[in-house]
């Protein structure tokens, strides 16, 4: 079965950088591409763009360029988000989730991991 | 940016009851490209609904999805206990927005 897993919660301070990861499993990694979300605490979801598993293009909405960088490893199957010179509004969830290639929907999603930045 | 803005920002009903949750776009999103999401606390969001009325896989037919063009509707029959819950449209027809949320709540 089709299965996202996120890295565990991170707790960094301001100005240091954090890797999240995504790996999945049961299906074939390199033909649905990523999206990442975030979702600040008690606030609604925002998209904050998407890599080609294929090719390992990233695309980056409004708002999450500059800091924001999506990175792939296809020999494991994982999808990274790295977020450089933290701030206290970087505080969120993050969650991946997969475009169906037929649908163009995100159908699957990662459990989320909290980052945490506080001096 | 297609900007979605959902209606209202909380409902308040019983268990039982009908709800009606609206989602209006800021420009036309094509080939309906609309999903319908539920998110409870301390979960991912759960895709309910794609294409503006197709239902996911596992999705009880209580849940149904309507509309086209600016204007979708997200109905839930009859609530069961479980569908109180935050629910949120996303258009991907022009990169991908989400909107602000519906709460649905236990009266």
């Amino acid at each position: 079965q089709v299965q996202l897993v996120q890295s565990g919660s991170e707790l960094k301070k301001p100005g240091a950088s954090v890797k999240v990861s995504c790996k999945a499993s049961g299906y074939t990694f390199t033909n649905y591409a990523m999206n990442w979300v975030r979702q600040a605490p008690g606030q609604g979801l925002e998209w904050m763009g998407w890599i080609n598993t294929d090719t390992g293009n990233p695309t980056y909405a409004q708002g999450f360029t500059g800091r924001f960088v999506f990175s792939l490893d296809t020999s494991v199957s994982t999808t990274y988000l790295q977020i450089s010179s933290l701030k206290a509004e970087d505080t969120a969830v993050y969650f991946c989730a997969r475009t169906n290639i037929a649908t163009a929907v995100n159908d699957y999603w990662g459990q989320g991991t909290l980052v945490t930045v506080s001096s | 940016e297609i900007v979605l803005t959902q209606s209202p920002g909380t409902l308040s009903l019983s268990a039982g009851e009908r709800a009606t949750l609206s989602c209006r776009a800021s420009q036309s999103v094509s080939s309906d490209y609309l999903a319908w999401y539920q998110q409870k606390p301390g979960q991912a969001p759960r895709l309910l609904i794609y294409g503006a009325s197709s239902r996911a896989t596992g999705i009880p037919d209580r849940f149904s999805g309507s509309g086209s063009g600016t204007d979708f509707t997200l109905t839930i029959s009859r609530l069961e206990p479980e569908d109180f819950a935050v629910y949120y449209c996303q258009q991907y027809s022009s990169s991908r927005t989400f909107g602000q949320g519906t709460k649905v709540e236990i009266k």
